[in-house]
């Protein structure tokens, strides 16, 4: 069995600040892990995927995510918070035939 | 725009009725999935299809059933509903079985 937590269901960083958003897995076979954004009223975008290459990933808009076997994390960052960051944001582990096992979202609020 | 199309945008129902949700995969991918997104159970997988096959069956009420026809579009058929099977609805589509998934914009359906 597949499972994600994401420690915090709200966070709140000024813009210009780093976002750390946290993310850890459990998985009984070798995981890809992905980081997922939705803004309001809209579906799923893929940010950034960990497929067992570089344990550092690098997405879109800015963000990037490591991939700890260790510590069964995949934790996402952004050095520089921006206003358009503010969205909900989804840790997934994908298990067999590729079906997605979620996390309950965090919530990220910008503020000026 | 992720390429997924999914119809209606909005269903609003009664309880005990029967609705059809329509989602078209993006050009040439071959496998579809369903996800349900409420406030209480989050982001749940709900089933696949590859190839117009059944591939996956997630956390799925009796209730509710699929198929992907010959053309690739899928149809999530929901019947008897309940006050709690109003959702958020995504389909996904990917090249194939674990890669790579693309969500479409999601049909709101709420029932009365």
């Amino acid at each position: 069995a597949q499972s994600v937590t994401q420690l915090g269901s709200h966070v709140s960083v000024s813009e210009g600040a780093l976002v750390l958003l946290r993310c850890n897995y459990s998985s009984s076979v070798p995981p890809y892990l992905f980081w997922y954004v939705q803004y309001p009223n809209q579906g799923l975008q893929l940010l950034l995927k960990y497929t067992s290459a570089a344990t550092l990933v690098k997405g879109i808009n800015g963000f990037e995510a490591e991939f700890k076997k260790s510590e069964t994390s995949f934790h996402l960052t952004k050095p520089s918070a921006h206003m358009s960051d503010a969205a909900e944001y989804f840790c997934a582990v994908s298990g067999y035939y590729g079906k997605l096992t979620f996390g309950q979202g965090t919530i990220l609020t910008v503020h000026p | 725009d992720s390429g997924v199309t999914q119809t209606p945008k909005h269903l609003i129902t009664a309880t005990g009725q029967r609705v059809t949700l329509r989602c078209s995969p993006r050009s040439g991918d071959l496998s579809v999935y369903w996800y349900q997104q409420s406030l209480d159970q989050g982001l749940q997988f709900l089933i696949q299809y590859y190839n117009g096959e059944e591939r996956a069956k997630g956390n799925i009420l009796e209730r509710f059933s699929a198929q992907q026809f010959p053309d690739l579009h899928s149809e999530l058929n929901l019947s008897s509903l309940e006050l709690g099977d109003s959702a958020l609805y995504f389909c996904a589509s990917s090249d194939r079985g674990g890669g790579e998934q693309f969500f479409g914009p999601g049909t709101r359906l709420t029932v009365l």
